[in-house]
C-alpha cells in the first residue's frame, strides 16, 4: 500500500531557482523521511524527521513537517544541475509493535535546467 | 569504504527459470531488504531481515525468496513463479535497534528483464 504521496509528480525549474516538494500521507507516523534517487541508481537517505519536529534543516535542504495535516514539504535552495534527480518521501506508515517497514510515494521527478 | 554492493547490475531470464540476485553489505547492520521498482512507481517491500536467519514477507513476496545466512548477505531469488519479473531490484540495510525506522542505505540495484 503507497502511504506517502508526493506533489507533483515533475517539476522543472531553472539553475539557482527554489523546488519545492510535497508529501501527503494517510495514518500516523514515527517519522517521516526523504530520499534522492538519480537515474539508474539507488535510493539516497537525506534527511529524517521525527513526528514531534516541524522543521529540520541540512545544507540547501529544508523539510517542514505538519502532523495535522498529514504532510511534509522538502525545499531546495538554490538549485544546481546535480540536484536533478526523483525525490521521494518515506514513512513508517501502520506501524505495528513489530514493524520496521518503510513505505514509498512515487516520487517527484526534478529537472534543473543549467 | 562501507556500502551494499548488488550484483549483477544487468540480469536477464529465461521462461521457467529462477534467478538469484545477490547482495552483499560490509555497514555491520543487521536489517536488510529488498524492494522492486517499475518505472515511474515507488519502491515496493519484497522481503526484509532483522536478524541473521529470520526474515518476513514484504507487500509483495509472491514468486520471490530470500535466505539470510550471513548477516552480511541476503540474497533474492526470483523464481519462475513470478510472472512479471522485468523491474529494477534494489537492495537496502539499516541499524535494527529500539528506534524504528532508521535511515536505509541502498545499493545500486539489478535491472532484470525476460529474454
Amino acid at each position: 500500500s503507497q502511504q506517502g504521496e508526493e506533489d507533483p509528480q515533475a517539476l522543472s525549474i531553472q539553475e539557482g531557482e527554489n523546488a519545492t516538494m510535497n508529501c501527503s500521507y494517510k495514518t500516523s507516523i514515527n517519522n517521516l523521511q526523504w530520499y534522492r534517487q538519480n537515474s539508474g541508481r539507488g535510493l539516497v537517505h537525506l534527511i529524517l524527521i521525527r513526528s514531534n519536529e516541524r522543521e529540520k534543516h541540512s545544507g540547501r535542504l529544508r523539510v517542514t513537517l505538519d502532523t495535522s495535516k498529514k504532510s511534509s514539504s522538502l525545499l531546495i535552495t538554490a538549485s544546481r544541475a546535480a540536484d536533478t534527480a526523483s525525490y521521494f518521501c518515506a514513512t513508517d506508515g501502520d506501524s505495528g509493535a513489530g514493524s520496521y517497514q518503510l513505505t514509498f510515494g512515487k516520487g517527484t521527478k526534478l529537472s534543473v535546467i543549467p | 569504504d562501507g556500502g551494499i554492493t548488488q550484483s549483477p547490475k544487468y540480469l536477464f531470464r529465461k521462461e521457467g527459470q529462477n534467478v538469484t540476485l545477490s547482495c552483499e553489505q560490509n555497514l555491520n547492520h543487521d536489517a536488510m531488504y529488498w524492494y522492486r521498482q517499475d518505472p515511474g512507481q515507488g519502491l515496493r517491500l519484497i522481503y526484509y531481515s532483522q536478524i541473521v536467519n529470520d526474515f518476513q514477507k514484504g507487500d509483495i513476496a509472491e514468486g520471490y525468496s530470500v535466505s539470510r545466512e550471513k548477516k552480511e548477505s541476503f540474497p533474492l531469488t526470483v523464481t519462475s513463479a513470478q510472472k512479471n519479473p522485468t523491474a529494477f531490484y534494489l537492495c537496502a540495510s539499516s541499524i535494527f535497534g529500539l528506534i524504528k525506522n532508521q535511515p536505509q542505505h541502498f545499493g545500486d540495484g539489478t535491472r532484470l528483464s525476460i529474454l
